[in-house]
């Protein structure tokens, strides 16, 4: 297995522009998670999935964040207008629903708003 | 609420010294505990985890972890750090199988040669 796919690696975008982050999931997992890496607030859990189905996204900071699930094996994180203060690494993770299944990461994107 | 508690965001050992990375959680029914373990512009990497079965958890690389639930611990060790043991370790919570991980800061662990 390929394990969780995360596209790009790194971005760079001027503040302002609408800003894509995009992960493939282990294939048969049925939650989806997306989470932010900061040096100052650690990892946070943005939004997650299961089923396709958002369950909660209490953690996305603003209205300019969405996260989409339009099928099993893509998901899409969303930040429109971008501003320099997002600039961070966002990891994708994926696991099996079940008591004490692990979560299986991608190697995040790094993104940078100038 | 769920939580972890990472003491030390930064442990310095010498090669070949015991690693010793605390976690300490917060919970009021049985919780599943993991360790994390992330290289440099890598993504975090399973180490071990604690689901209620044995108490002494081992994990890859060497490592391995006891759930302590009289002190609500779940410290990682290592006997003897390596080099290539420098990284970010996280340790991890939940309490079902459809919550989400809740991780806690992270140690930064340097090994000297």
């Amino acid at each position: 297995d390929a394990g969780v796919i995360q596209s790009p690696r790194h971005e760079v975008t001027e503040m302002g522009q609408e800003v894509t982050l995009r992960c493939k999931p282990i294939s048969g997992h049925n939650s989806l998670f997306w989470y932010r890496q900061t040096m100052m607030r650690g990892l946070e859990l943005l939004i997650y999935f299961n089923n396709n189905v958002p369950i909660d996204d209490s953690g996305m900071p603003e209205d300019r964040f969405s996260a989409k699930m339009p099928n099993a094996s893509f998901s899409t994180l969303k930040i429109q207008p971008s501003e320099p203060r997002d600039s961070a690494v966002y990891f994708c993770a994926s696991s099996l629903t079940g008591r004490g299944t692990e979560a299986f990461f991608g190697q995040g994107t790094r993104l940078t708003v100038v | 609420a769920q939580s972890v508690t990472q003491l030390g965001s930064h442990v310095s050992v010498s090669e070949g010294a015991l690693v010793l990375l605390r976690c300490n959680y917060s919970s009021s029914v049985p919780p599943y505990l993991f360790w994390y373990v992330q290289y440099p512009n890598q993504g975090l990497q399973l180490l071990l985890k604690y689901t209620s079965a044995a108490t002494l958890v081992k994990g890859i690389n060497g490592f391995e972890a006891e759930f302590k639930k009289s002190e609500t611990s779940f410290h990682l060790t290592k006997p003897s750090a390596h080099m290539s043991d420098a990284a970010e370790y996280f340790c991890a919570v939940s309490y079902s199988g459809n919550t989400p991980l809740v991780f806690g800061k992270g140690t930064r662990l340097s090994v000297i040669a």
